[in-house]
């Protein structure tokens, strides 16, 4: 039972490229979240699910698309990558509590 | 979701209980409370949460006042590794998960 997955833990892009950060849980749960981290500060809600091929937008969703595609699995795109998403990611999923990986530190230079 | 207000910050001595407060006085019926923690560069970690009743767990107690407009958070016997951001959120058991600024609590030796 590996919990909550992220892959890439570290990642650096230049201006204009895109990625995918990768989440996967194994918990069998509907809700799936994630969130973005600016250094000193709060986290902050890009998009989240509630199951499979249900995506909804959180407080900071520009600049980025989900899609929830399984139950397991939660990827986040980045289309054109902006200096202004260097920030920690960090992928839960909850039925009751929450489960957070531990996090995808990206750097846009 | 209802509003939640914690001092910015706090301070505890290495042994002694920490006392953690929340406010939220425009808590609906249906609104859980629930306490995470984050500790420097990780993903949050969920420690209890509660509807009306006091809980305990083997991390901590949850104190809700009778008219459910606040609560205490505690760590009985506070040690170094406490040392953490902890969120209140308030919200209904099936909803999204959106933290706050968090109180940054720090246990002195």
């Amino acid at each position: 039972n590996a919990g909550v997955t992220q892959t890439p833990k570290f990642r650096i892009l230049k201006i204009g490229q895109s990625m995918t950060l990768q989440c996967a849980q194994d918990m069998n749960h509907n809700y799936m979240y994630w969130y973005r981290q600016d250094p000193g500060m709060g986290l902050k809600l890009i998009y989240y699910s509630v199951g499979a091929g249900i995506t909804d937008k959180g407080e900071v969703p520009n600049g980025y698309n989900v899609s929830r595609s399984t139950t397991e699995d939660f990827p986040l795109r980045l289309e054109l990558a902006a200096p202004s998403q260097t920030s920690v990611y960090f992928c839960a999923s909850s039925e009751e509590e929450a489960f957070f990986g531990q996090g995808t530190r990206l750097t846009v230079v | 979701d209802a509003k939640t207000t914690q001092p910015t910050s706090m301070d505890c001595a290495e042994g002694r209980a920490a006392n953690l407060p929340c406010n939220h006085s425009t808590i609906s019926g249906n609104e859980y409370v629930y306490w995470y923690r984050q500790i420097h560069s990780q993903g949050p970690q969920y420690i209890i949460h509660g509807l009306k009743n006091n809980e305990t767990n083997e991390m901590a107690s949850l104190i809700i006042t009778e008219d459910r407009k606040s609560s205490t958070l505690i760590l009985p016997h506070a040690t170094l590794r406490d040392t953490a951001v902890y969120y209140c959120i308030v919200r209904p058991r099936a909803q999204k998960l959106v933290f706050g600024q968090g109180t940054r609590l720090t246990i002195n030796p």
